[in-house]
């Protein structure tokens, strides 16, 4: 089974702090995603990527950048966390460049910034 | 944007079966079709995908019709287990080649006794 491993389940940041979220695959897929999930809106896109050092903004990257120096690790920086980015980050993985490779989520990291 | 809609919310009894359908006018010709199961506090899993007419495996089954521009997915005999968010997708190429996948707000799915 593919496993997604994000690094922390829940985190507590201050205004101003710049935050990283890691997150790691271990199937050699190609494309990594970044989601956050906000009640009622559903899973937003931040970042994706299909290759190292490969990036493309998603619907809502403002804020954000990411990192891919390695196939298997894309992380997601806050470079200075703001209140209105307290939410749920997920992780994301898929084989190949087709739109019928599944996505493999993690399981989140509840991200609150006080 | 996403590219589908879907209802907002459904009720079922535990033993029913469950149709949950989505529309994606605008599905372009390679797009797949991918529906995702996700209970709370956990990321969305992978339930079926499809590209045309129907799909079956353990959990569930795909509905697509000739035209493509709507899916419907069916949970035969759902229990309590089964109440969750489900969300229907398509892909969408992203502007450097890569391809990115597109969630909309989901189908809340309440099962009871």
């Amino acid at each position: 089974d593919v496993k997604v491993t994000q690094s922390s389940r829940y985190l507590v940041k201050r205004t101003g702090e710049k935050v990283f979220l890691e997150c790691v695959q271990d199937m050699d897929h190609e494309n990594m995603f970044w989601y956050r999930q906000d009640p009622g809106l559903g899973l937003r896109l931040i970042y994706f990527s299909y290759d190292v050092k490969m990036k493309e903004k998603g619907d809502i990257p403002e804020g954000y950048s990411v990192s891919r120096e390695k196939k298997e690790r894309f992380s997601l920086i806050l470079e200075s966390a703001s209140t209105n980015q307290t939410s749920m980050y997920l992780c994301a993985s898929s084989f190949g460049m087709e739109t019928n490779s599944p996505l493999h989520f993690g399981n989140g990291t509840r991200l609150t910034v006080t | 944007l996403a590219k589908t809609t879907q209802p907002i919310s459904m009720d079922s009894y535990e033993g029913q079966e469950v149709n949950i359908t989505c529309s994606h006018n605008n599905i372009a010709t390679n797009d797949y079709i991918t529906w995702y199961q996700q209970f709370p506090s956990q990321g969305p899993r992978f339930i079926i995908q499809g590209y045309k007419t129907k799909v079956t495996n353990e959990v569930a089954s795909l509905f697509i019709p000739a035209d493509r521009k709507s899916s419907t997915l069916s949970l035969p005999r759902v229990s309590l287990s089964d109440t969750a968010v489900y969300y229907c997708l398509v892909g969408d190429k992203g502007n450097t080649g890569g391809f990115k996948t597109i969630f909309g707000a989901g189908t809340r799915l309440f099962v009871k006794a």
